[in-house]
This record gives structure tokens, sequence and C-alpha cells, in this order.
């Protein structure tokens, strides 16, 4: 198994373009995540997605969009970028469960530079 | 969801034990204790988790207080390579959507 993988590995991005940063699993986990990390911080909570069709927001979603057609991808879409949006990206996924708890599993990251 | 406190860093000799406190009073009682740790430019990984036993596997030992309002993740050799961030964090894992928050962590620095 590849598990978490995320490209690209570095991003530079003028002000106002657009992107998307790919995430794919290959555990065939239910649940996928997007983090944000910037200099010095914890992780906080972009969207997560529970299946294929669900997304839902986390702690700082504003300038992000999700969705999640299949059960492998998850793309994180930055519609204008902005340089408060500098910052490292990490993508997770796990399996989930009605019952018990299971470890999460992350990518290795997509820095992304906004000038 | 319930909140963790942790000392921002802590220092250790390679080979000897390290533990590594948090407390988390308010935890409520179908929260799990998840400890994932950072190293150096990487993504977290998982290290332990528990509910009210302690716990041990090939990296670590949880301690968790009888009243669950504490815990301690035991390093029993450290490594250099154990230098890392190391983050307790509490998940409701009643519920199929239960996320990782996560606060600042413990950075550990293992000396030789």
């Amino acid at each position: 198994n590849a598990g978490v993988t995320q490209t690209p590995k570095f991003q530079v991005l003028k002000t106002g373009q657009s992107m998307t940063l790919q995430c794919a699993q290959d555990m065939n986990h239910e649940y996928m995540s997007w983090y944000r990390q910037d200099p010095g911080m914890g992780l906080r909570l972009i969207h997560y997605s529970v299946g294929a069709g669900i997304t839902d927001q986390g702690e700082v979603p504003n300038g992000y969009n999700v969705s999640r057609s299949t059960t492998e991808d998850f793309p994180l879409r930055l519609l204008s970028a902005a340089p408060s949006q500098t910052s490292v990206y990490f993508c997770a996924s796990r399996i989930v469960s009605g019952s018990g708890t299971y470890e999460q599993y992350f990518g290795p990251g997509t820095r992304l530079t906004v000038t | 969801d319930a909140k963790t406190t942790q000392p921002n860093s802590m220092e250790s000799n390679e080979e000897e034990p390290v533990h590594l406190p948090c407390n988390h009073s308010t935890i409520s009682g179908t929260d799990y204790i998840h400890w994932y740790r950072q190293l150096p430019s990487q993504g977290p990984e998982y290290v332990i988790h528990g509910l009210t036993s302690n716990v041990n596997n090939r990296m670590a030992s949880l301690a968790i207080a009888e009243d669950r309002k504490s815990s301690t993740l035991i390093l029993h050799r450290a490594t250099l390579r154990d230098a890392a961030v190391y983050y307790c964090i509490l998940r409701d894992d009643g519920g199929s959507q239960g996320n990782l928050i996560f606060g600042k962590g413990t950075k550990l620095s293992v000396k030789p």
C-alpha cells in the first residue's frame, strides 16, 4: 500500500490564483480530512469527509472547498489564494467504525507559499 | 471536544525513559485519549491510544489516571529518533465523525 499520498510537495502561488491540492489513499478508508499547519503551531482541521458524497467543515474552512466523488480521493481547492493561506497542508484518512477507534494516517504534506 | 494541557517542551537524555504528561480535566466518558507525534518535516504519526486501562505497544506505554483526568505517555528508552512534537488529543469515538483536534503539543528534545 502507498498509504496517503499528496501532490504536489511544494507550490508557489500568486495572490488571487487558484489551485487544487491532491490527496489519495489506497486503504479503502471512509474518513478523510485536510489540515493546515502554520509555523510553530499545531494542525488545524479545514474540512473532512466520512464517505463519498459527504463533506463537512472543520475549524478553519473559509477560503477552501472540497468534494468527495470517490472513496480514494479528497482534493482541496483554493479558489483565490491569499498570503494568509501560506502553510503546510496535510491530508489524513482512517477507517470509520461504529465501535472502537482506529489510528489516523497522514500524508507527507504540501508546502504552499502564496506571494 | 474536550481540551488537553501539555508542557510546551521537555528534554531527555538518550536511552533514558521519558514521561510526557497530559491533563484533560473535562474529559467525557466516551472520549478516547490519543497520542500522535510529528517528526521534523513529516506528517503526524499514530503512537498509542486508550480509554480507561493502561496500554502498551511496541512504541510506547500509556498510563491513564483512575479518574481519567490525566494521562502519561511513556517512552521506555528514548532514542535520537524520538525527538518530535508529541500531541495528546481527546476524541469522542462514540460516533463515526470524531475528529482529531490538535493543540500545540510538547516538543521533546533528546540529547546524546
